[in-house]
């Protein structure tokens, strides 16, 4: 198994452009999740999702969108990038909600 | 408002040198302890759950405990590689918005051969 999955590892984006992070998961788990990670912030989570065609709102939502089509991919998208989404983006993905977690290796964006 | 308050924020031990790391929590309804280990640019790697108070758990150097309001990692006779941050995270519910884990800010432990 793979496990969680993230590409790209490093982006630099222009204020303005939009891009989409991937996740894939190969473990069959029906919770997934997008956390950014910035220093002295902990993990804060973006958005996520119970089950394929079901996504929700997580603490720092604005800028981002998310969409789950198949139970492996929960891609997360930019959709216009602002400096202050510069950060390191996880992955993670779980049997159900609230269980133990496993976490991609993160996307290090930085937007100028 | 729910809180997950991680101390100390760093913590240099020698090798060897035992120690604990702190978690502290004020949600209501406890359905979980998380504790996570993350290496310096590397996701998050589980290491144990907690549901109840006087609950332990261990994986070699280290012990997990539980509280009602806070939960220990003890670390014994560390090494050098146990060098990483440590995560706490909470849930506090069961479904919708509220069955999420709620993260500290993590310890930094660092162990000087």
């Amino acid at each position: 198994n793979a496990g969680v999955t993230q590409t790209p590892k490093f982006q630099v984006l222009k204020t303005g452009q939009s891009m989409t992070l991937q996740c894939a998961q190969d473990m069959n788990h029906e919770y997934m999740s997008w956390y950014r990670q910035d220093p002295g912030m902990g993990l804060r989570l973006i958005h996520y999702s119970v089950g394929a065609g079901i996504t929700d709102q997580g603490e720092v939502p604005n800028g981002y969108n998310v969409s789950r089509s198949t139970t492996e991919d929960f891609p997360l998208r930019l959709l216009s990038a602002a400096p202050s989404q510069t950060s390191v983006y996880f992955c993670a993905s779980s049997y159900s909600q609230g269980n133990e977690q496993f976490f991609g290796p993160g996307t290090r964006l930085t937007v100028l | 408002e729910d809180q997950v308050t991680q101390s100390p924020e760093a913590l240099r031990l020698q090798e060897g040198e035992s120690s604990s790391l702190n978690c502290s929590y004020t949600v209501s309804g406890l359905r979980g302890l998380f504790w996570y280990r993350q290496d310096p640019g590397k996701g998050p790697e589980f290491l144990f759950t907690l549901y109840s108070a006087g609950e332990e758990k261990e994986k070699e150097r280290l012990k997990a405990t539980l509280t009602k309001k806070e939960s220990f990692l003890h670390i014994t006779a560390p090494k050098p590689e146990d060098s990483a941050t440590y995560l706490c995270a909470v849930r506090k519910n069961y479904g919708g918005s509220q069955g999420n884990l709620i993260f500290g800010k993590g310890t930094k432990l660092s162990v000087k051969p």
